[in-house]
């Protein structure tokens, strides 16, 4: 049973371009959340999503930030325009149905640099 | 808002010996996880604790969960270099989304032959 994958492991961008990143949650996983990590951070909450539907995107920078979780395919989380801010590892976690004790599997992240 | 609190972010130590990790938390709230960080690498979870006087222990390491304090703890016993990591504790907003974490600034542990 694979884990959580995220693709690209690393991305790298210049300044002005569009990334996107991409997470297959676990098998059998219907929700998924998006942190981002600054170097020597913890991990901030970006979005929550259940297929076709964004549950709660409170940590989301209004702007040039979007997420989606198709009914086929992986979750997307896009960024336009990137700035140089926007260089982090972007984790990906899933869960199985969002239920209270449930624990979070998180992805190996994706590193973004924005040159 | 909550905020949750680590200390030290920083710990050298020498194989064999003991310590323990704080974890503080601002607000209330209805559980807490650990989980380790290897440089480079994905998180893994370690624990998640629930309720008031929770206590789970895996191999060397120990948490413990006091809700009235609002406090955490991950207790190393005869550390090994093997737990050289980075440790996260995270705590789960009362009522919030269960997948909405709130993460601790990490404690770097490293561990001496």
């Amino acid at each position: 049973n694979a884990g959580v994958m995220q693709n690209p492991r690393h991305l790298v961008r210049r300044r002005g371009q569009e990334a996107r990143l991409r997470c297959s949650p676990m098998k059998g996983h219907s929700h998924v959340y998006w942190y981002r990590q600054l170097p020597e951070e913890g991990l901030k909450f970006m979005v929550y999503l259940q297929k076709e539907n964004i549950i709660d995107e409170s940590g989301m920078p209004k702007e040039r930030f979007s997420a989606e979780f198709p009914k086929e395919g992986p979750s997307i989380l896009r960024i336009q325009q990137v700035v140089r801010g926007d260089s982090a590892a972007y984790f990906c976690a899933s869960s199985p149905s969002g239920g209270f004790n449930e624990k979070l599997f998180f992805g190996s992240g994706t590193q973004l640099s924005v040159l | 808002e909550l905020k949750v609190e680590q200390n030290p972010l920083f710990l050298s130590m020498q194989e064999g010996k003991n310590y323990t990790i704080y974890c503080n938390y601002s607000t209330t709230s209805d559980r807490l996880y650990w989980y380790r960080q290897d440089p480079g690498k994905s998180l893994e979870s370690l624990f998640v604790l629930l309720s008031n006087g929770a206590v789970k222990q895996e191999g060397r390491l120990m948490a413990s969960l006091d809700t009235k304090a609002r406090l955490s703890t991950l207790h190393i016993t005869a550390a090994v270099h093997d737990l050289s990591a980075t440790y996260f504790c995270a705590v789960g907003p009362e009522g919030g989304n269960t997948g909405k974490l709130i993460f601790g600034q990490g404690t770097t542990l490293q561990v001496k032959p």
